[in-house]
């Protein structure tokens, strides 16, 4: 069975700083997929950032980064140059060979200006 | 393009009675998800279907929950008789066939049940 931690529940963070939400993972599977989605008070889920699992490099867009360990089921978020609009519910997710999401628990991630 | 619609966004209803919720996928996907997030949580897999058939409703509970996607277009889920405990929002995610592809949500609907 595929689970996400992610031990984090509440993080908070200057506007214009880094932070960074860490995840971890346990799956068998070799090959999956792992992303982070925002969910913002409106609700809807949005993608921030993917990454495949047979990929090396991390993810960047913009101003977030990934920091993906495989050997050690870890996958975190940086967020740089914190903004306002960054404040939201952070989910890490793992999308099975099957098609499968599984998202952690969430981390409540509020920017204060 | 269009994203995924739900609706209604806001429900409530006494406990005992039945309730419905409608998806409409982004055109195209042939994968369709339903997730239930209880607040405070994260969503919770309830159903996933790929066209009409269904891959997977291990976490549905089927004494009360039912869902259905004729034509493997839009989706119904279904609450009868609901519990407190179902005071929830549900989301509705679709994805294209591939299984490297990212899900789109909905804005879900918020459910109360009193």
């Amino acid at each position: 069975a595929q689970t996400v931690t992610q031990s984090q529940p509440e993080m908070s963070v200057q506007e214009a700083e880094t932070v960074t939400l860490s995840c971890t993972y346990d799956t068998s599977e070799n090959n999956y997929y792992l992303f982070w989605y925002k969910q913002p008070p409106s609700r809807q889920m949005i993608l921030v950032i993917r990454q495949e699992a047979y990929k090396q490099q991390n993810a960047t867009e913009n101003r977030f980064s990934v920091n993906f360990q495989k050997a050690a089921k870890s996958f975190s978020l940086k967020i740089s140059d914190s903004q306002l609009g960054d404040t939201a519910m952070y989910f890490c997710a793992f999308l099975t060979s099957g098609n499968q999401f599984y998202f952690g628990t969430g981390t409540s991630l509020t920017v204060i200006p | 393009e269009a994203g995924v619609a739900q609706s209604p966004r806001y429900k409530i209803i006494e406990k005992r009675q039945s309730v419905a919720f409608w998806c409409n996928p982004i055109s195209g996907h042939a994968t369709l998800y339903w997730y239930q997030q209880i607040l405070g949580q994260g969503p919770k897999l309830l159903i996933q279907f790929q066209n009409n058939g269904v891959v997977d409703d291990s976490q549905l509970p089927k004494d009360r929950f039912s869902a259905e996607r004729l034509k493997g277009v839009d989706s119904t889920l279904k609450i009868q008789p609901a519990k407190l405990e179902d005071s929830a929002v549900y989301l509705c995610a679709s994805s294209l066939t591939r299984a490297n592809t990212e899900a789109f949500f909905g804005q879900g609907t918020r459910l109360t049940v009193v």
